[in-house]
């Protein structure tokens, strides 16, 4: 199947700080990926798509100065949550869809974050 | 918007008994998805279902949308530790954006 990896797959930061999240396709190119962030024992909660060569569509609520979303490639998606605070603390995770035509997203396997 | 709630939010079943969980969308489905994330882990994705009343099964998988595609159901049969985490449907209408349903957790006692 298809595979997306995120790095870091762990990361501490201080409060005030930037931190960037990378989302890779490693064996398919992907024109549109996701971002979701997940809340301990929730659900998924759709952030952003993120889409080659142009903006990205933020969901309503998601602050676009915070979450910035860059897709400079077909392979490559970054999110860099800006001057982070303790609340933005959760596990971001991409995702991708390989074959339009099914629609199976492909989950690379998580960021956890936590500002202290 | 879109909202997708699932029932019942947590499950605990002995070994060898049925378990279903159940997800009911605030709008009309062109599609529902169903991942299972295991503890730690990230959501892989088991199954889709597209058309109207669609029944799919894997092994003891069994899967279903409404006539409405408004909602839809996992069923597994005999419950295996192995079956232990959170099982999400995800919806979809009519883009390749999808949003998650709000999980059932899932514990299977030995």
């Amino acid at each position: 199947g298809a595979v997306v990896s995120q790095h870091p797959s762990r990361v501490i930061c201080k409060s005030g700080t930037s931190v960037k999240i990378e989302c890779r396709s490693l064996d398919f190119q992907a024109t549109t990926m996701f971002w979701y962030r997940q809340f301990p024992k929730q659900s998924l909660m759709l952030m952003a798509t993120s889409n080659e060569g142009s903006k990205a569509t933020y969901e309503q609520g998601v602050e676009k100065d915070k979450f910035l979303i860059n897709h400079a490639s077909l392979t490559l998606s970054t999110l860099t949550v800006t001057s982070a605070h303790p609340e933005d603390s959760s596990f971001y995770i991409c995702s991708a869809i390989p074959q339009l035509n099914t629609g199976e997203l492909f989950f690379g396997e998580g960021s956890r974050l936590t500002v202290l | 918007g879109q909202q997708v709630m699932q029932i019942p939010q947590y499950q605990h079943v002995q070994e060898g008994e049925d378990f279903t969980t159940y997800c009911n969308s605030s709008t009309t489905l062109s599609n529902i998805q169903w991942y299972k994330q295991r503890p730690g882990g990230h959501p892989v994705f088991l199954i889709q279902l597209v058309k109207s009343g669609e029944v799919k099964k894997q092994k003891r998988l069994t899967f279903q949308f409404g006539e409405a595609k408004k909602n839809s159901s996992l069923h597994i049969t005999a419950t295996q530790t192995t079956d232990v985490g959170t099982y999400f449907c995800a919806g979809s209408s009519g883009t390749y954006k999808y949003i998650f349903g709000t999980g059932t957790r899932l514990k299977v006692l030995a």
